[in-house]
């Protein structure tokens, strides 16, 4: 069965950084775009960032472009963030999901169960 | 950007009712609409993909309708593990972006 395992969630001061990574597993992970999504507390859902199967493209949101890195390592199953220069309103849960469908854009067929990251002196 | 609003913002039903959520884009998203049902501490499941799709294992009960900038998501009868907040997607522009969301509460 397909699994998505998040880490490296935690409690950074603003201005610092952190790398999430999600270990992906009962899936073929070289076939799939994969992306972050994020949840601020009590808030609705932010698709921050899109990674090809190859790891040859990348897309992100605006609010973390330049911010973020997205990466992949299909050997290891895994999908990394790269976070720099975190500001509070980067707090929030943050996903790894599988995203799926032909033509534009994506939806997500299966997310982990999210880190949190909370930006805070 | 494309801004997706749902209403109504709550619902209150009781199980065995049907539900009806809304979901309006600002632009044309043609049929590239999903909508997902996330429950308290969970992540969120897709439910309907391409507007009208049932995803893998969802029940018959969820059907989604709609094109270009309305969308709806019915629920034909509710039973008590449906009762959650429901977002819609869309992924026809960049940046892809979801709805505010319906939170579906027990009357």
């Amino acid at each position: 069965q397909v699994e998505l395992v998040e880490s490296g969630g935690g409690l950074v001061k603003p201005g610092g950084s952190l790398r999430l990574s999600c270990a992906a597993s009962g899936f073929t992970f070289s076939d799939y775009y994969m992306s972050w999504i994020r949840q601020a507390p009590g808030k609705g859902l932010e698709w921050i960032s899109y990674i090809s199967n190859s790891g040859s493209s990348e897309m992100y949101t605006d609010s973390v472009e330049g911010r973020f890195t997205v990466s992949r390592d299909n050997a290891k199953n895994s999908l990394y963030l790269q976070m720099n220069t975190l500001r509070a309103e980067d707090t929030a849960v943050y996903y790894c999901v599988r995203a799926v469908g032909y033509g534009p854009g994506a939806h997500f067929d299966y997310w982990g169960q999210g880190t949190l990251v909370t930006v805070s002196s | 950007e494309i801004v997706l609003t749902q209403s109504p913002a709550t619902l209150s039903l009781s199980p065995g009712e049907g539900a009806t959520l809304s979901c309006r884009a600002s632009h044309s998203v043609s049929k590239y609409l999903a909508w997902y049902q996330q429950k308290p501490d969970q992540a969120p499941r897709l439910l309907i993909y391409d507007a009208s799709k049932r995803a893998t294992g969802i029940p018959a009960r969820f059907s989604g309708s709609g094109s270009g900038t309305d969308f709806t998501l019915t629920i034909s009868s509710l039973e008590p593990e449906d009762f959650a907040v429901y977002y819609c997607q869309q992924r026809s522009n960049w940046p892809l972006t979801f709805g505010g969301g319906t939170k579906v509460e027990i009357k």
